[in-house]
């Protein structure tokens, strides 16, 4: 079957860094990808991982263990406009997307 | 802008009532898709159109239906909606092919209600 998990809710300070992590089991895998979605808005695309290791987009980065089934999200200097959901999301070898529920980050001054 | 574009952004419908989503796109991808997002939910891929072939999902229920007249628009039809039809319908595009890595670029979604 497939499943990805995530935690529920994390909160963080403001100019803090937060990791959120993701684990998954999919019957197949053709890369990760890390979405941010605002309350009542569509997913945008925050980072992409098809190789392990390590993937550096300003405050944003996304690390990648395909042995381990493992990603993470690390955000840094963060903002308050960062409070959001993060889902995580395995592209299957059909090419299709499975989701995550999302890690829904509140931050705090 | 090149843009996915979703109307309404807000839906209410009666319980039993058809009711059409539309979706739009300008960015010229070949592939689209339907999610359904209930409240502090994943994303739930309900079927996709890569140009004119059809995928249904194998748990699709039969009530939805969608409709790809071409490229750039695609439509979302719920023949009966029932209560637990309520959701975000997000619709979503890709290129579709290896060299852009199939990322995915999302409307901003509409909300149906079912009353």
């Amino acid at each position: 079957g497939q499943n990805i998990d995530q935690p529920t809710e994390m909160t963080a300070t403001e100019g803090a860094i937060v990791q959120i992590n993701c684990t998954y089991q999919t019957s197949g895998f053709n890369g990760l990808f890390w979405y941010q979605q605002h309350a009542g808005e569509a997913p945008t695309f925050l980072s992409y991982n098809v190789l392990d290791g390590l993937e550096e987009k300003g405050r944003f980065s996304s690390f990648l263990s395909r042995s381990k089934g493992y990603s993470y999200l690390l955000l840094k200097e963060l903002q308050m406009k960062d409070s959001a959901s993060y889902l995580c999301a395995v592209r299957d070898q059909f090419n299709k997307l499975i989701f995550g529920a999302g890690t829904r980050l509140a931050v705090h001054p | 802008d090149a843009m996915v574009i979703q109307n309404p952004r807000y839906q209410v419908t009666q319980f039993g009532k058809p009711v059409t989503l539309s979706c739009s796109q300008t960015l010229n991808h070949n592939v689209m898709y339907w999610y359904q997002q209930k409240s502090s939910q994943a994303p739930k891929l309900l079927f996709h159109y890569y140009d004119k072939d059809f995928n249904n999902e194998a748990d699709t229920p039969d009530n939805f239906q969608s409709r790809r007249p071409n490229t750039s628009f695609c439509f979302l039809d719920i023949r009966s909606p029932g209560l637990g039809d309520a959701a975000m319908y997000l619709c979503a595009t890709s290129r579709g092919d290896r060299l852009a890595g199939y990322e995915q670029y999302f409307g901003p979604g509409t909300r149906l209600t079912v009353t």
